[in-house]
């Protein structure tokens, strides 16, 4: 059965520090991996995906990195912004349906 | 290209009452999954929908059930509601890659 964990649960950092998420899984048999980013209450918005042949990808201040062999991603922010706070949940695939399994998300704060 | 949506945005039921929330996916998207996120938990998967058929469902009771429309929005009902159902639904709309989420249903059950 999939495990996705997220550590740590929560992170405080001071503007313009980078920051470095980490998400694990048990199962490398996974089709993709994507990074969501929730505010408080809110939906999640897609940060960035990575397909199972791929090795990072990045869009802007962000870049993620995916090693399927040791069951690892890790999200990289350049530069925090105050604007980051939020929380980060990385899901994987196990199928060619897209259906998502989650990690529990790790809660950040940057402080001006 | 319209985003997904979904209503209501807050709903307050009480033990025991039937609840019917609604999304409409992105444009084009065939494919339409619900999860539940109870607090301080990631997205838990319900089940998915393709082309009106259920495609799947994760580990949730009969109770929790669902429809796809022709024009590929979509329902989740939950009948006899518990207080554990309390939770931001959300449902997210595919069609292949990337997937595209809505902003989510808080339901309270009392």
């Amino acid at each position: 059965k999939q495990e996705v964990t997220q550590i740590p649960a929560a992170l405080s950092v001071p503007e313009g520090e980078n920051l470095v998420l980490n998400c694990s899984f048990t199962d490398s048999a996974i089709y993709n991996l994507q990074w969501f980013r929730q505010d408080p209450g809110k939906g999640l918005t897609s940060l960035l995906l990575i397909q199972s042949s791929q090795r990072e990808q990045t869009s802007g201040r962000l870049n993620a990195s995916l090693d399927k062999s040791s069951g690892r991603s890790t999200l990289y922010i350049a530069a925090s912004q105050p604007g980051d706070s939020a929380t980060y949940l990385c899901a994987v695939t196990t199928d060619s349906w897209g259906k998502l399994q989650f990690g529990a998300g790790t809660q950040v704060v940057v402080t001006p | 290209e319209t985003g997904v949506t979904q209503s209501p945005t807050h709903l307050i039921k009480t033990r025991g009452q039937q609840v019917t929330l609604r999304c409409s996916s992105q444009s084009g998207h065939n494919t339409v999954s619900w999860y539940q996120q109870a607090l301080g938990q990631g997205p838990q998967f319900i089940f998915q929908y393709y082309r009106e058929e259920e495609n799947g469902r994760g580990n949730f009771p009969p109770r929790f059930s669902g429809l796809q429309f022709p024009n590929y929005s979509s329902e989740l009902n939950v009948n006899a509601l518990e207080l554990d159902d309390s939770a931001l639904y959300l449902c997210a709309s595919w069609t292949g890659g990337e997937q595209f989420f809505g902003p989510g249903t808080r339901l309270t059950v009392l």
